[in-house]
Parts: C-alpha cells; sequence; structure tokens
C-alpha cells in the first residue's frame, strides 16, 4: 500500500521557534509538495521538488524553506515561526512530470503557532 | 484569475439522491488532468477520480463519475446513490503538463465543497 508519512499530527510551537515537518513516501517518487490548507482557502502550495536537492517556490513561499537531501524524504522548516502560519500542512509526492499522475497525501500536520 | 472555481460551498443532501459537485477550470495548456480529492473530518485526502485532458470518455470509478465538458472547462463529479459516509469536504483540482517556469507544478486546488448528506 502506497504511503506518504508525515511526523506529527498535532505540534504546538511559540512564535519565533525553528520549525521542522517532515514528511517520508515509500514509493519511490520523484516529486514531493508542501501545502497548507485553510478554511475557505482551500489548499494552496507552498514548494515543491522534482528531485533530490532541488526544490521551486509554489504560490505561498514566504517564511517558508524546504530540504530534500534523500528521494523518500521532504522537510518543511519555519525559520521563525508566526502565528499566522498557524495551519494544516499536508505533503504530497507523485510520480512522473507531467499532469497526468495524482498525487498521495499524507495525513497531514496541524500546527498551532502560540 | 483564480484556475480552479467550486461555486458551492456547502451542500446538503438526503442519502441515497445523486449528487453534481460543480468545478470549473481555467487554463491555456492543451495537456492538463483534473482530479477530485475527498478530506474526510479525519483530515486525509482521498483520490477519488481522474480525468485526462485527451480522453475521450468521461471518467468512472465505482459509484464516482466525472461530467467532463472540455469547451465549458467544466469538470463536475457526480456521487450517485449517496451515503452517509460520503459527508466530507471534496476538492477539485488540475494539473498542467508543462511547468511553465513561472509558477508551481503541484496541483493547484479549488475552495472545496463541504458536502452533508443527512438520513
Amino acid at each position: 500500500d502506497v504511503k506518504v508519512t508525515q511526523s506529527s499530527r498535532y505540534l504546538v510551537k511559540r512564535t519565533g521557534e525553528k520549525v521542522f515537518l517532515e514528511c517520508v513516501q515509500d514509493m519511490d517518487h520523484e516529486n514531493m509538495f508542501w501545502y497548507r490548507q485553510d478554511p475557505g482557502l482551500g489548499l494552496r502550495l507552498i514548494y515543491f521538488s522534482y528531485d533530490v536537492k532541488m526544490k521551486e517556490k509554489g504560490d505561498i513561499p514566504e517564511g517558508y524553506s524546504v530540504s530534500r537531501e534523500k528521494k523518500e524524504r521532504f522537510s518543511l522548516i519555519l525559520e521563525s515561526a508566526s502565528t499566522n502560519q498557524t495551519s494544516m500542512y499536508l505533503c504530497a509526492s507523485s510520480t512522473g512530470p507531467h499532469g497526468n499522475t495524482e498525487a498521495f497525501f499524507g495525513q497531514g500536520t496541524r500546527l498551532t503557532v502560540v | 484569475a483564480q484556475k480552479i472555481t467550486q461555486t458551492q460551498p456547502g451542500m446538503f443532501v438526503q442519502e441515497k439522491e445523486a449528487v453534481t459537485l460543480d468545478c470549473t477550470y481555467d487554463t491555456s495548456d492543451p495537456s492538463y488532468g483534473l482530479f477530485w480529492y475527498k478530506q474526510p473530518s479525519s483530515g486525509e485526502m482521498i483520490f477519488l477520480i481522474y480525468q485526462g485532458s485527451y480522453d475521450q470518455q468521461n471518467a468512472t470509478e465505482g459509484r464516482y463519475s466525472l461530467n467532463f465538458q472540455k469547451a465549458r472547462k467544466s469538470a463536475n463529479l457526480v456521487i450517485s446513490a449517496s451515503q452517509l459516509g460520503d459527508s466530507a469536504m471534496y476538492f477539485c483540482a488540475m494539473r498542467e503538463a508543462y511547468y511553465s517556469g513561472g509558477g508551481a507544478d503541484g496541483l493547484t486546488f479549488g475552495k472545496g465543497t463541504h458536502l452533508i448528506i443527512q438520513p
């Protein structure tokens, strides 16, 4: 069974902390994505990666960075967490460069910044 | 302009009735994929159905079918014989085939429709 696993289901962090959200996939997928989901806004793409050590900005990259040192692992980093980064974060992976491949999602991490 | 528009923020439907969830999209890419995902209250995103822009037939997967009208840029999800377990958020999404370099190559999502099935 295909699997995308996010390291935490729930996280509470303080303003100004450095936060790491980890995502691991076991499907040997080239592409990995980080989204945030907010009520009324749907899912918005933060960053994606199409290969090891490669990264591209999505629609809302400000305040975030990413790391992909191994094919199966894609990390989202909040350098200095702020309250407006309280959200649900979803990691996804897919194979192939083109439009006909579905993305598989992790279970989500609900991050609260206080 | 929004790439994916879901005009129904919420819907109430009686159990066993058919449901149509609306989705319109905007792209100039001739090759693209359209997806529907279900998100129950537990939070995970569940892939339901896919339609490719060059597919001649409408996609079907069990009780789910996609009413694809390319000229109208419409990709509505139809759920036949709805069940209580169908209550969830439903997201329409699109992935364009060719990365333009000026934007993101991930899935672009609509804002979702909250479907509630009533007994």
